[in-house]
């Protein structure tokens, strides 16, 4: 089946340092949306992505979906404390409106 | 915006017990819901599909006779965990989908948390 893999698993950073997180898929991907979950809390969307090469912007949050709609890419810009927790991507299915997960990036913020 | 419970927030109970857990959608009709399962510092993984009105579509390795899911009404999807046992322990969310909201965005619930000792 499907493999939505992201790297890195982990990552901590000083605050004000960027941050990067890459979800790659094992088979094209139909349109991909991006989830923050905090400690103890749920998922949380972000954004979708559904146009190959596509780059959106959220203040300091950059998603930009592959030319071969086989990978993506959150960036955020000088992180702050509130940026912590774990991203996910996941693979949309419109068909059935299945949501696959990836691995997800867990993110920590250093003062 | 579109908000989704879930009750109870978190269970303790005996190995051999059921468990009901409810996920409501507060504010919208959810003609789908889903149901996920995440174990400690893992993904979420999709148990089943709950449409309203008929039967739950389940995911290859998940046990439907174990994980019982009713979708009674537009804003009530319910799953139980019959004969739990501790590795049955995990965090269970539900997800929410309406065409009137937004097709393409489903609205998750704050979790339960479920420990079988």
């Amino acid at each position: 089946g499907q493999q939505v893999m992201q790297i890195p698993q982990y990552q901590h950073v000083q605050e004000g340092e960027d941050f990067t997180t890459y979800c790659n898929s094992s088979t094209t991907l139909s349109n991909i949306q991006w989830y923050k979950q905090r400690p103890g809390g749920h998922p949380v969307f972000l954004i979708q992505l559904v146009k190959s090469g596509e780059v959106k912007k959220q203040k300091r949050l950059t998603f930009q979906f592959g030319e071969a709609k086989k990978n993506s890419s959150l960036h955020i810009t000088a992180t702050q404390t509130t940026d912590v927790g774990t991203y996910f991507c996941a693979d949309f299915t419109g068909g059935g409106n299945k949501l696959t997960f990836g691995t997800g990036t867990q993110l920590k913020v250093e003062l | 915006g579109a908000v989704v419970s879930q009750h109870p927030s978190r269970v303790i109970c005996k190995s051999g017990t059921s468990v009901k857990i409810e996920c409501r959608s507060l504010d919208f009709q959810a003609t789908t819901m889903f149901w996920y399962r995440q174990f400690p510092k893992q993904s979420l993984m999709l148990m089943a599909t709950s449409n309203e009105g008929s039967k739950a579509t389940y995911e290859q390795g998940v046990e439907k006779d174990k994980f019982l899911i009713n979708h009674a009404s537009l804003t009530l999807s319910t799953l139980t965990v019959t004969s739990a046992h501790p590795e049955d322990s995990s965090f269970y969310i539900c997800s929410a989908a309406s065409g009137g909201v937004g097709t393409d965005t489903q609205y998750f619930g704050p979790g339960t948390r479920l420990t079988v000792l």
